[in-house]
């Protein structure tokens, strides 16, 4: 399959170990996030969301926790695993009609 | 369908000619968009449609993209005259709304020799 994000920050982790993946956006306006994940030659797929009311939102594994005042985003991994290799990319929208912009991405590599 | 379809899965064309990328949204879904995504970089927006009205095209490099959703369900987005930057992965995602998640397609791979 084709090969996305060939440079790409990477962060790797070992199998078992949580992972941190951190994401600054821009636009102070922004009231909906989301994480999508990425694996090679796929489209990316939607892993979690949250909306600017909360700071803190879980899934199964996973965690968002959002900090306005800095404009940062993060995602947490519990228990990494090796299908957890993939590119992950935060996505922005104020909310309304305006679509989601996409962040420069992050390679995540579980180390067996 | 289950999910977003997109044909054709690769396209190569030569520099000059049109090409019609389809994009078949999940059955239901109001919003449209296509996105353009180069090689290590995050989807890039070029445009959506809300059933079938298209609500944005900021995001069209040119004059030469174009992209249409007649019924409010399949669409198609044009490049006419194609050039060898616009070689990329097109890619067409839907959603309930526009304050929903996406769901992406495959998209299609476009290469102008």
């Amino acid at each position: 399959g084709e090969s996305v994000g060939l440079h790409l920050p990477t962060l790797s982790v070992q199998e078992g170990d949580n992972s941190i993946i951190n994401c600054a956006y821009s636009n102070s306006a922004s009231d909906y996030f989301i994480w999508y994940k990425q694996e090679s030659g796929k489209g990316p797929q939607f892993i979690i969301d949250i909306r600017s009311n909360m700071d803190k939102r879980q899934g199964q594994r996973v965690t968002v926790l959002l900090n306005k005042t800095v404009k940062h985003l993060s995602l947490q991994i519990a228990a990494t695993q090796p299908g957890d290799s993939a590119v992950y990319f935060c996505a922005e929208t104020p909310s309304g009609n305006t679509p989601l912009v996409f962040g420069k991405g992050t390679r995540l590599s579980v180390i067996a | 369908g289950a999910g977003v379809s997109q044909s054709p899965r690769y396209k190569v064309t030569k520099r000059g000619q049109d090409v019609a990328l389809r994009c078949d949204p999940i059955s239901g879904h109001v919003s449209l968009y296509w996105y353009r995504q180069a090689l290590g970089q995050g989807p890039e927006f070029l445009t959506y449609f809300n059933y079938e009205a298209q609500q944005d095209k900021s995001g069209l490099p040119n004059d030469r993209f174009s992209a249409e959703r007649p019924e409010g369900s399949i669409s198609t987005l044009t490049i006419q005259r194609t050039e060898q930057r616009d070689s990329a992965m097109y890619r067409c995602a839907s959603s309930l709304g526009t304050d929903l998640g996406y769901t992406f397609g495959s998209g299609t791979r476009l290469t102008v020799v």
